[in-house]
This record gives structure tokens, C-alpha cells and sequence, in this order.
């Protein structure tokens, strides 16, 4: 079967780093990709890891590790703002298969 | 802004009302799709339309029935739903599938209520 497992819930303050991990059971791999969903809105994409390594996009950078199944998403500088649902998701097929999600909620 | 809409954002319909979702977009993509985002539950994929042609069925029942006249326009035809079908609708479009990191871009939703 196809499965993605991440935290449901992490806290922090403004200014901190958070990192959420995603580990992956999937039939066939062709990447990991992060979206973020802000409360009643669209997910919308981050990032994507197709190969080992570190992805960095400003505050945000995504990590994979194909032989571990694993792969991260790395918050740095947290702002309110970034209070939101964040998924993995791998593409199965013609499909995307999403994690459950991990709400993050920002305090000052 | 993300170039897909949907209309209606609200909807509210009895169990044996007939209704559409529809979707639109305006990214010249080959693909769209129809997820459905229940409280508590991961996003599901329910149909997907690669160049008009249907390439995913979920095991979506029978009550959902998906229509893609283009590339640009999708349809959610709803017929004798349950009430367990409330939740967000959400279409989604691609430059096209199977591709690994292709970007989906995802429409504002359609937030059903079934009474």
C-alpha cells in the first residue's frame, strides 16, 4: 500500500526553526513534495525532492533521504504567518498521495 | 490567485438533489483532478484527467461523476449523496501526470454540505 506518516501537530515561537518529518511506504517513488495549507484556503506547493539531499528555497528548505524513506521539511525564521497544515506527498502513478498532515501553530 | 477557480465556494443540497462542481482553469495544463479534503482526513484523490482523458479512478461510488469536456474545465456531477460525503472539494491541475515533482496548482475549493 501507499503511506506517508508525519506528525500531527507542532508548536513554536517566532524566530525559531521546526522541522517536519515525513516517513514514506509507497510502491513506487518519483519524489517527495511539501505543500502548505493555511485554515479554510488551497494547499499550495513548497518544494520537491526527487534526489538525496538538501533543497533550500529561502526559509524553507526540504531534505530526502530515498534509502531511509525519509525526508523533512526545515522552518527557519518562523513567522505567525507560517501557522498552517503542511503535507508530503509522493506521486503514485498519475496520482498524488497525500500524508495526513501537520498542523503548526506559531505563538509570540 | 492561482489560476484554477470553482464555483460554487458554498454549497449546501439534500440527499436527493442533483448538483455540479465546476472547475476552471487558466495555466494551459493537460491535467486536473478532484481531491477531497474530509475534516481530520488526509487530502483523497478521487479522479484524474490526463489531456480529457479519465487515467484514475479512486473507487469513488457511483454518486460522484467526474466530466472533462477540455483541458481547461472540469466537472463534479453530484447525485443522492449521503451525508457523509460533506466536506471540501478541491480541484487541482498539473502541466501534466506522472511526472514526479509536477506542481499541482489547487483551486479555493467547493465546501458541500449534505443534509
Amino acid at each position: 500500500g501507499q503511506s506517508l506518516e508525519q506528525p500531527s501537530e507542532v508548536t513554536a515561537v517566532e524566530g525559531a526553526i521546526v522541522q517536519i518529518n515525513c516517513t514514506y511506504q509507497t510502491s513506487g517513488f518519483y519524489g517527495l513534495s511539501w505543500y502548505q495549507q493555511h485554515d479554510g484556503g488551497a494547499p499550495t506547493f513548497l518544494s520537491y525532492n526527487a534526489l538525496d539531499g538538501l533543497e533550500e528555497t529561502g526559509r524553507f528548505s526540504s531534505f530526502l533521504s530515498r534509502s531511509d524513506s525519509y525526508g523533512y521539511l526545515l522552518l527557519q525564521e518562523l513567522q505567525m504567518k507560517d501557522s498552517a497544515s503542511y503535507f508530503c506527498t509522493n506521486q503514485a502513478g498519475t496520482a498524488l498521495i497525500f500524508g495526513k498532515g501537520t498542523t503548526l501553530s506559531v505563538s509570540s | 490567485e492561482t489560476g484554477v477557480t470553482q464555483t460554487p465556494r458554498h454549497l449546501v443540497m439534500g440527499m436527493t438533489n442533483k448538483k455540479s462542481l465546476k472547475c476552471e482553469q487558466h495555466l494551459g495544463h493537460n491535467a486536473m483532478y478532484w481531491y477531497k479534503q474530509s475534516a481530520k482526513k488526509p487530502l483523497e484523490l478521487m479522479f484524474v484527467y490526463n489531456f480529457k482523458e479519465q487515467t484514475e479512478n479512486n473507487s469513488v461510488p457511483s454518486r460522484f461523476s467526474p466530466e472533462c469536456p477540455n483541458s481547461s474545465h472540469l466537472f463534479l456531477h453530484l447525485h443522492t449523496l449521503q451525508p457523509e460525503d460533506s466536506a471540501l472539494y478541491l480541484c487541482a491541475s498539473s502541466q501534466e501526470t506522472g511526472t514526479g515533482g509536477d506542481e499541482q496548482f489547487f483551486g479555493p475549493g467547493t465546501r458541500l454540505t449534505v443534509l
